[in-house]
């Protein structure tokens, strides 16, 4: 079984540009989270989709949007990027089962992005 | 909201043990999670305690206690390749996959 693709792996914007990113989750799995990971702040959670709605939000500007489409991949973009936004993004996918289920996350590699 | 601790940093020696401590203040619990990332890759699942008390899965166990808002995580005959972060990481109760994760525990393995 594949695992979680993300691409592109590597990004180098300049300030004020947007950018899209792309999540391929495990086959099968029809939760996919985005996550902004940086030296500093750690695994930062940005939002959860689940059959092409966005089920979870965390504490990022609106800049941050995403989407997934029926065959339950995703996409996440930003916007007007700023010098801060410079970082590893992961996805992760899931089975998202009932409540109270396990549903481990899986990770993938990430796309870097440098914002110059 | 969520409020994970552990430590930034820890060193130890080849063949040893280490235990790795979490804890966390939330307004809710729904599982917990650790997961180990090694330099410039994914983080990949290690355990999941709902319950309280001890889960072991082979060299690496991991422990909760939900009235005190405890984990560890116990690594044991440790060897070089376990040189790596070690994030915990709690599900919030009110979404299905909104996890909060610590900053991570960057652990050093030396000979």
């Amino acid at each position: 079984k594949a695992g979680v693709t993300q691409t592109p792996r590597y990004l180098i914007k300049t300030r004020g540009q947007q950018v899209t990113l792309s999540c391929s989750p495990i086959s099968g799995h029809r939760s996919v989270s985005w996550y902004q990971q940086t030296p500093g702040q750690g695994l930062q959670f940005l939002f959860e989709y689940f059959s092409e709605t966005q089920r979870n939000k965390g504490n990022f500007p609106g800049r941050f949007s995403g989407r997934q489409f029926s065959n339950s991949r995703s996409e996440m973009n930003v916007s007007t990027l700023e010098l801060g936004d410079s970082a590893l993004y992961l996805c992760a996918s899931s089975s998202a089962g009932g409540y109270t289920a396990k549903n481990i996350q899986y990770f993938g590699a990430g796309t870097r992005l440098s914002v110059l | 909201g969520q409020n994970i601790d552990q430590p930034t940093e820890m060193t130890a020696t080849e063949g040893a043990i280490v235990q790795i401590n979490c804890t966390y203040q939330t307004s809710g619990f729904n599982g917990l999670f650790w997961y180990q990332q090694h330099a410039g890759e994914a983080p990949t699942f290690l355990s999941y305690n709902v319950l309280d008390g001890l889960e072991e899965k082979g060299r690496f166990s991991s422990f909760l206690s939900r009235s005190k808002g405890y984990s560890y995580l116990l690594l044991k005959e440790l060897q070089m390749k376990d040189s790596a972060s070690y994030l915990c990481a709690v599900r919030d109760p009110g979404g299905y996959q909104k996890v909060t994760f610590g900053i991570g525990t960057k652990l050093q393995v030396i000979p």
